[in-house]
């Protein structure tokens, strides 16, 4: 399958600092990047998508200007995560796709775990 | 509304046990995909397998077999003759033909196979 990196894996970052996270994929020109979140031993929830060149799309809940996210090339896309909180502390995984590949699928990333002091 | 319930919380095993992860998903359409992910304990997501659900027939990939069945809405999955390897959190996920964009996830179950 695809290749899909994150970096950091992980960060430790004092209260209200802001992180940004980057999402590469290695291997395949990936048209749309989702960001997730996953708290201990739960569930994965969307964050929001993004398309490359435009304005991403936040799930209900998701504040958009804390969580600051740009896709401006068909391989990267950054999540930033603004005036961090321990709240925010979190494993937040991306994924990518191709929409224009004939199998859609989407290549999830090894994740990015931030705790927030 | 969408919803994937995975019941079973933990399992454990002893290896070469064969074992069955549930999984209940609820939706309006009738066109919708289904899809099975294992996580391990690095974190990153393994697709395991993905279905639409005009297709039920049932699929094996070596040591692993998918149960689909619509008249229960249920899309199990099982592993023959655990390895430890095998351990990790598995997870089940539902998108829909009109948004195939949103994966909506279950819980996962955590899968612990002892040697």
């Amino acid at each position: 399958g695809a290749v899909v990196s994150q970096h950091p894996s992980r960060v430790i970052c004092k209260s209200g600092t802001s992180v940004k996270i980057e999402c590469r994929s290695l291997d395949f020109q990936a048209t749309t990047m989702f960001w997730y979140r996953q708290f201990p031993k739960k569930s994965l929830m969307l964050m929001a998508t993004s398309n490359e060149g435009s304005k991403a799309t936040y799930e209900q809940g998701v504040e958009k200007d804390k969580f600051l996210i740009n896709h401006a090339s068909l391989t990267l896309s950054t999540l930033t995560v603004t005036s961090a909180h321990p709240e925010d502390s979190s494993f937040y995984i991306c994924s990518a796709a191709n929409r224009q590949a004939t199998s859609y699928e989407q290549y999830f990333g090894p994740g990015t775990r931030l705790t927030v002091t | 509304a969408q919803k994937v319930t995975q019941a079973q919380t933990e399992i454990s095993v002893v290896e070469k046990e064969d074992v069955t992860l549930d999984c209940v998903y609820e939706t309006r359409d009738t066109t919708y995909y289904l899809f099975w992910y294992k996580q391990p304990p690095s974190g990153e997501l393994v697709f395991l397998i993905r279905r639409n659900s005009f297709d039920e027939q049932n699929e094996i990939s070596g040591r692993y077999s998918w149960n689909f069945q619509k008249s229960t809405s249920s899309f199990n999955f099982t592993i023959t003759a655990s390895q430890v390897v095998d351990s990790a959190v598995y997870f089940c996920a539902l998108s829909e033909a009109y948004n195939t964009d949103k994966l909506i996830f279950g819980t996962g179950t955590r899968l612990q196979v002892f040697p």
